[in-house]
């Protein structure tokens, strides 16, 4: 148990499909992130939300969309994904936005995009 | 970011310390040294992070040179469960860490 959940562990949609990713946190942090990670590449980071409020966007398709209603809870909204998108999604948080704050990772998504 | 440089793989038996290499010769002055570690089918966990000084925890020692340029993660006592990817990172003010390719860590009995 890492503090971080994320739902669903598995995904398969098909490219017209609209589903959501979430992600919840029970250790107080204030900031909330998400990477993805394809075969054999490392991991790349799609948002960064601190204190409810997006401070990173790192060139992510729109057909990702990501929603952080509180600091508890993060939200990652796919629609007309491509095959290519096929990867583990991992959300993380910490404690604050900053270099002495490490990050706490959930499991991930697998998903899977037919 | 600066960029960090580590062997694709190491073996170690088990019982023994592991110490795991990562050279970061660009780093700057405000940027921590961070060691996360990913087991097969899991997420990053967070292992142990320093600045300057040497770091220990329940988990893992951190030792760091004197010029901050290279680092060495220490297992005292590697385990079959401590197989893993060992990822060391450089982190700047906007904590937006960049994984590179880490060390497959392989315990054998």
């Amino acid at each position: 148990e890492t503090g971080v959940t994320q739902t669903p562990r598995h995904l398969v949609m098909g490219m017209t499909n609209k589903k959501s990713l979430k992600c919840e946190q029970h250790l107080g942090h204030n900031a909330m992130y998400w990477y993805k990670q394809s075969a054999k590449k490392p991991l790349e980071l799609m948002f960064v939300y601190n204190f409810k409020e997006q401070t990173e966007n790192n060139s992510v398709p729109s057909r990702f969309s990501p929603e952080c209603p509180n600091s508890s809870h993060l939200f990652l909204h796919l629609h007309t994904l491509q095959p290519e998108d096929s990867a583990l999604y991992l959300c993380a948080s910490s404690h604050r936005q900053g270099p002495n704050s490490p990050l706490h990772f959930g499991n991930g998504t697998r998903l899977t995009v037919t | 970011d600066a960029k960090t440089t580590q062997p694709p793989s190491m073996d170690c038996a088990e019982g023994r310390a592991a110490n795991l290499p990562c050279n970061h010769s660009t780093i700057s002055g405000n940027e921590y040294v961070y060691w996360y570690r990913q087991i097969h089918s899991q997420g990053p966990q967070y292992i142990i992070h320093g600045l300057k000084n040497n770091e220990t925890n329940e988990m893992a020692s951190l030792i760091i040179t004197e010029d901050r340029k290279s680092s060495t993660l220490i297992l005292p006592h590697a385990t079959l469960r401590d197989t893993a990817v060992y990822y060391c990172i450089v982190n700047n003010a906007g904590n937006m860490l960049t994984f590179g390719g880490g060390t497959r860590l392989m315990v054998k009995p």
